[in-house]
Parts: C-alpha cells; structure tokens; sequence
C-alpha cells in the first residue's frame, strides 16, 4: 500500500534553516510528482511546490521561491523540503502529498498524504 | 495566481441534515477542481476530483457539481463522522495548486 512517511518534529530559531524529509513506498517512486504544503496552526492548507522525482525538476510558489530548496534521493525514494530563513510565521505542519488519483499519475490532485511534520520557529 | 474563495466559513448542521457548501475560483479552472476532508490532528483526505467523481473510500451521500468558477459539495444526510473542515483546490494551470480557505461543519 502507498505509504508517505515524514520525518519528526523540530523546534529551530528564528533565522535558521530545517530539513523535512519524506518516504515514499508501495509504489514507483519516479512516477508520480511530489507536493509540499503546508498548514499553520489553526489556519487553512498553503501550496509550497513541486517536484518530479524522476528527473528531479521543481516549481515554486513565488512566496517561498526565495527560501525553499526541494530534492530528491531516488535510491531510498525520499524527497526533502528545505526552508531558509526561518521566522515565527513559518510555524506550521509540513505535508508531502504525492500528486495522483486511482492510480493515475500527475492528476493534479493530492491523493496520498504524509502524516504531516510540526515545525515550530521560536527563540 | 487563481485565488479560491469558499463560504460559509462555518456551517452548523445538525445531523442527518443536508449540508451545501461553495467554492468560488477568481477565473475559469474548467473541472478542474477537487475537495478534501481534514479531520482534527489528520492530513487532509480527497473526497472528490474533477468537480464531481468520488473518490475511494467516500460513500454516496458526498457529492460535488459545478464548472467554471462555481463549485458546489453537498453532502446530503450528515452523519457524526462527516464532521470535519472541507477545502476545495484547483490545478487547472500546471503545475500551480491553489486551496480555499476551508469550510468547517459543525454540530448544531
């Protein structure tokens, strides 16, 4: 069965930068975009970016295009969003969300779900 | 950027009643539209894709319609587990997504 496994919590300071990564498995790793979003205490659900497993090609949103780096490691089929600069306001749960539905590829939806990382900026 | 407006930001339903509740996109997206169900402490989970196809796992009483810039979900008898915070989503232009700002049903 498809599985999105992220990484734990982390508690960073204001300025600092976090490494967010997420497994993949039950399925071809290659095949299917990778999103990340993300969803601030109490607040509605923020599209961050893209990026392609396969070749490793990213988008993103233009707010974060600054401070976001996202990777992929294909031979343990892991991708990885990495937020600079962190500020108070970046306190929020980070999803990776695989883009597909019923089994289609690129459908532009968000069909499977990591179980999502708290990340808290504080000093 | 294709902003999503959704309203009522709350609806309080009590249950085995008809829940409607609307997705507006500030330009065309076509059909091109899903929703998702978050429950407290959980990720979200699709509902419905292509404005109206049910996905895996949802029953019958979830619905959506709508094309264009209006979009509609109406969940017609609503039952305990059905209560929830819905949000609607475009990808009409690749690759970039957009979400409303949720809809939250609650209990009346």
């Amino acid at each position: 069965q498809v599985q999105l496994v992220q990484s734990g919590a982390e508690v960073k300071k204001p300025g600092a930068s976090v490494k967010v990564s997420c497994k993949a498995s039950g399925y071809t790793f290659t095949n299917y975009y990778m999103y990340w979003v993300r969803q601030a205490p109490g607040q509605g659900l923020e599209w961050m970016g893209i990026i392609n497993p396969s070749g490793g090609s990213t988008t993103y949103a233009q707010k974060f295009q600054d401070r976001v780096t996202m990777t992929r490691d294909t031979s343990t089929s892991t991708v990885y969003m990495e937020l600079s600069s962190l500020r108070s306001e970046d306190t929020a749960v980070y999803y990776c969300a695989r883009d597909g539905v019923s089994g289609v590829p690129a459908a532009g939806t968000f069909d499977y779900w990591g179980q999502g990382t708290l990340v808290t900026v504080s000093s | 950027e294709i902003v999503m407006t959704q309203s009522p930001a709350t609806l309080s339903v009590s249950p085995g009643e008809r829940a409607t509740l609307s997705c507006r996109a500030s330009q065309t997206v076509g059909s091109n539209l899903a929703w998702y169900q978050q429950k407290p402490g959980q990720a979200p989970r699709l509902l419905i894709y292509g404005a109206s196809a049910r996905a895996t796992g949802f029953p019958a009483r979830f619905s959506g319609s709508g094309s264009g810039t209006e979009f509609t979900l109406t969940i017609s008898s609503l039952q305990s587990e059905d209560f929830a915070v819905y949000y609607c989503q475009q990808y009409n232009s690749w690759p970039w997504r957009t979400f409303g700002q949720g809809t939250k049903v609650e209990i009346k």
